[in-house]
């Protein structure tokens, strides 16, 4: 079975343009997750989805927004793009909610 | 709240063991992962234990979990190169939301 997909795999995007990242979930798997890895620091949780609810928010402006569809892929949204954006963003996707398994992320550059 | 520390860097040769250690400040942590990181990857998920527990063992892999210290970690039997990336821990706390918090990594090289 295909695991967690993501794209584009790489980005490159001016200061106060917007970007949506894709998320496709491992077959069968309900729950999406969006995180945020900084270069050198760990991820920082940004969204959790499950059956098209959002089910948390982490501490991120509401320029970040994100939404699943029926067949539980997802898009995060980040509007008015600035340089500390520039990250490595994440998806997880969960069938047993304790049980998280990664895309290989969308690698993001804001110049 | 929850806060996850980890050391930053260790450098083992190949065919010893090495030893990852991580601490965490949320008592109510439900479970805690260690994730594995390899250079423009995603993470890997490695193992995982559940807060009732003190020790599980996966092949090469050992997790020791001491919920007094709050302290968890990770044992690498007969490291091998490939074993060479970032290895996060993460736990998942009270909040039912499933979202982990990791702490910053810890590089492991691992000299040939």
């Amino acid at each position: 079975d295909a695991g967690v997909t993501q794209s584009p795999t790489h980005l490159i995007k001016t200061r106060g343009q917007h970007v949506t990242l894709r998320c496709s979930p491992i077959s069968g798997h309900k729950s999406v997750s969006w995180y945020q890895q900084v270069l050198g620091q760990g991820p920082q949780f940004i969204f959790q989805y499950y059956e098209k609810e959002e089910r948390g928010r982490g501490n991120f402006p509401d320029r970040f927004s994100a939404r699943q569809f029926p067949n539980y892929s997802s898009e995060l949204n980040v509007n008015a793009l600035l340089l500390g954006d520039s990250a490595l963003y994440l998806c997880a996707s969960s069938l047993k909610a304790y049980e998280q398994y990664f895309g290989p992320g969308t690698r993001l550059t804001v110049t | 709240g929850e806060d996850v520390e980890q050391s930053l860097f260790l450098s083992v040769r190949e065919g010893d063991s090495s030893v990852i250690n991580c601490t965490y400040t949320d008592s109510s942590s439900t479970y805690l992962y260690w994730y594995k990181q390899e250079p423009g990857a995603g993470l890997q998920l490695l193992t995982y234990i559940f807060s009732n527990m003190d020790m599980k063992q996966d092949q090469r892999l050992t997790v020791l979990l001491n919920k007094k210290d709050k302290h968890l970690s990770l044992r690498i039997a007969d490291t091998q190169t490939g074993d060479s990336a970032i290895y996060f821990c993460a736990e998942i706390g009270r909040y039912g939301n499933n979202r982990l918090a990791f702490g910053k990594g810890n590089q492991v090289v691992v000299i040939p």
